[in-house]
């Protein structure tokens, strides 16, 4: 069966430091991958999905950025946190007429 | 641009009611509607996927329907309990969009008291 690992499950990084948080699915191959945000009082927001290695889409100019070296691994990155980057970060994977499959998430503070 | 709405927000209800979640969606070119489940502080779980052509879906206590042409879906929860409590979300994915996008609702939140 498929898992989805994501981690750290909370962190929390002073404004202007570096992020890094990582998701790796297991049990499939060539997912699609994606970036989604959660903050408080506000939707699920898109950041980026990813079809295959070194394809990485984003959907919202932003401080963030992402890329999937290997084929089941996608990584979200940033070089300077703002404080409006804080909130749940969810990595998810599907496949090409499956259901979306969520990780647990990490919770992001920026202080 | 799609958007779906969810009502409503929050709901509480007694142990053993039956209810009804609504999800409404603005473009009825759906390629299929997934409902979820989150825990406080959890990712999402995935509860029922219905493609376009599906009426409804179900899983144990748990029945989707949907009505494309009208843009709506219900989650039907029978026999509620106290483990059921917690944010429902639906989703829709939209025909002609990179594979994958999903619009989704803000929620219903759920509680459910012994």
């Amino acid at each position: 069966s498929q898992t989805i690992h994501q981690w750290p499950a909370t962190l929390v990084q002073p404004v202007g430091s570096p992020l890094s948080l990582e998701c790796t699915v297991e049990g499939t191959s060539n997912p699609n991958l994606y970036w989604y945000r959660q903050a408080a009082g506000r939707g699920l927001q898109l950041l980026f999905y990813s079809v295959g290695i070194g394809q990485i889409s984003s959907e919202v100019p932003q401080n963030l950025s992402a890329s999937r070296p290997q084929d089941r691994q996608f990584i979200l990155s940033s070089k300077k946190l703002l404080l409006s980057d804080s909130g749940f970060y969810l990595c998810a994977w599907s496949g090409p007429d499956s259901p979306l499959h969520f990780g647990n998430g990490t919770r992001l503070t920026v202080t | 641009k799609q958007e779906v709405t969810q009502i409503p927000a929050a709901l509480s209800v007694p142990e053993g009611e039956n209810l009804v979640l609504n999800c409404s969606f603005t473009d009825s070119a759906i390629y299929n509607l997934q409902w979820f489940r989150q825990d406080p502080g959890k990712g999402l779980t995935s509860l029922l996927l219905i493609q376009s052509s599906q009426r409804e879906q179900t899983s144990g206590r748990l029945n989707a329907s949907l009505d494309k042409s009208s843009g709506r879906s219900t989650l039907y929860i029978a026999a509620s309990q106290p483990g059921d409590s917690a944010t429902y979300l639906c989703a829709v994915r939209v025909r002609g969009s990179t594979l994958g996008r999903l619009y989704f609702g803000r929620g219903t939140q759920l509680t459910v008291w012994p």
